[in-house]
């Protein structure tokens, strides 16, 4: 089935720093999705990308739709404590039905 | 604040025991996931409705799982019998027909001792 390489599985950072998060696949998506799951919660939508090559921010994260359709990355700037938590990426694949992948995750440790 | 309603949060019971999760998605929605989410194998897709009727449910082990939507403000998923490995957070999301993007419950910590 379709997968999708999620890395690093986790980071431990200090708080201010910069952190980058990637997924690729060997399958092409037509949409990206990055989530974030806080302790006992549910994922959260953080960003959503819709087209090939897209660049898209909110906030402190800044997102990009490969070019290829099979990977994409999320940039957090400056971390604080409250970005800690698991981050997920998702695609949606072009053929069949609404069903979104998920990637493994990147556990986000903040050091203070 | 519309948002995905799960219940019960947490359910611990003994193998063998019937265990039935509940889910009311955002009013609206139309498309409608089932999701388990374990250490060692992350989120998986189980199943999923669109206006009520099951459109995909590969990723079920259909001897003890089913899933239903009995109207379309409440979705159910049901093991029978459950077993220690059924331990998991379910979350149930919804979504628009035609959208991409899938909103996420709270989950359903099951525990099956």
């Amino acid at each position: 089935g379709q997968q999708l390489n999620q890395s690093p599985q986790s980071m431990f950072i200090q708080e201010g720093e910069d952190v980058s998060m990637n997924c690729t696949s060997s399958s092409i998506f037509n949409t990206w999705l990055w989530y974030k799951q806080d302790p006992g919660e549910g994922p959260v939508l953080l960003i959503a990308l819709y087209k090939a090559g897209e660049l898209t921010s909110n906030g402190r994260l800044t997102a990009q739709f490969g070019i290829t359709r099979k990977d994409s990355f999320l940039n957090i700037s400056a971390s604080i404590p409250s970005d800690v938590g698991i981050y997920f990426c998702a695609g949606l694949l072009i053929q069949g039905a609404q069903k979104l992948v998920f990637g493994q995750g990147t556990r986000l440790t903040i050091n203070p | 604040d519309a948002r995905v309603t799960q219940t019960p949060r947490h359910k611990v019971t003994e193998m063998g025991q019937e265990v039935t999760m509940r889910c009311q998605p955002i009013l609206g929605h139309n498309t409608v996931f089932w999701y388990r989410q374990t250490m060692m194998q992350g989120l998986e897709l189980l199943a999923y409705f669109r206006n009520r009727a099951p459109l995909d449910d590969s990723g079920m082990p259909k001897d003890r799982f089913s899933a239903e939507m009995p109207d379309a403000t409440l979705a159910t998923l049901k093991i029978q019998p459950s077993e220690p490995r059924d331990s998991a957070v379910y979350f149930c999301a919804s979504g628009l027909q035609g959208g991409t993007e899938a909103f996420f419950g709270q989950g359903t910590r099951l525990t099956v001792v």
